[in-house]
């Protein structure tokens, strides 16, 4: 089992740019995350899923997007790039809010 | 929603001494509590989670926890460090709005 697959692992933007990073997982799972980590600031929550067709906002959602049409795919979308948004971003799946988080290898995005 | 808080950003213990990060919970009783370590350029992965059962929880690699309500704290330890315990170590919180909140995360250095 492959668990949780980001893609892409490393991408360089300008600012003003925009991309998506894609999150997939093969559990089955119903809860879906997506954090962002910098150095000092743990880990802080973007946007998260509790199911397909559901997306709710978490600590620092401004200037991301998110989408779940499908139950394995979450998409994390960026439309308009800054600099503060150079971090690297983890992917988390869960089969409820109550158990594991099985995290993905994380993407690293710099914007320049 | 709840969140927690870590006291140390840096921790350094000599090997073969006690390990003792802490932890400190929002004040009202959180659903679960988790450690998770991450070890350099990798995700995240559970070290042990609370979810009422015992106040003393035991996860791997010889950690525990211990969840005192009265000090809302939940504190991971460890009998005797170990070189390849140095990690970077979070606590973290699942609220009851499906919300999995991270602390800032403590780095764990053992010293030789």
């Amino acid at each position: 089992n492959a668990g949780v697959t980001q893609t892409p692992k490393f991408r360089v933007l300008k600012t003003g740019q925009s991309m998506t990073l894609l999150c997939a997982q093969d559990m089955n799972h119903e809860y879906m995350y997506w954090y962002r980590q910098d150095p000092g600031m743990g880990l802080r929550l973007i946007h998260y899923s509790v199911g397909e067709g559901t997306t709710a906002k978490g600590e620092v959602p401004d200037g991301y997007n998110v989408s779940r049409l499908k139950k394995q795919n979450f998409l994390l979308g960026l439309e308009s790039a800054a600099p503060s948004q150079t971090s690297v971003y983890f992917c988390a799946s869960t089969d409820s809010g109550a158990n594991v988080l099985t995290f993905g290898a994380g993407s690293r995005l710099t914007v320049l | 929603a709840q969140s927690v808080t870590q006291l140390g950003s840096h921790v350094s213990v000599s090997e073969g001494a006690l390990v003792l990060l802490r932890c400190n919970y929002s004040s009202s009783v959180p659903p679960y509590l988790f450690w998770y370590v991450q070890y350099p350029n990798q995700g995240l992965q559970l070290l042990l989670k609370y979810t009422s059962a015992a106040t003393l929880v035991k996860g791997i690699n010889g950690f525990e926890a211990e969840f005192k309500k009265s000090e809302t704290s939940f504190h991971l330890t460890k009998p005797s460090a170990h070189m390849s315990d140095a990690a970077e170590y979070f606590c973290a919180v699942g609220n009851r709005d499906d919300k999995i909140i991270f602390g800032k995360g403590t780095r764990l250095h053992i010293l030789p």
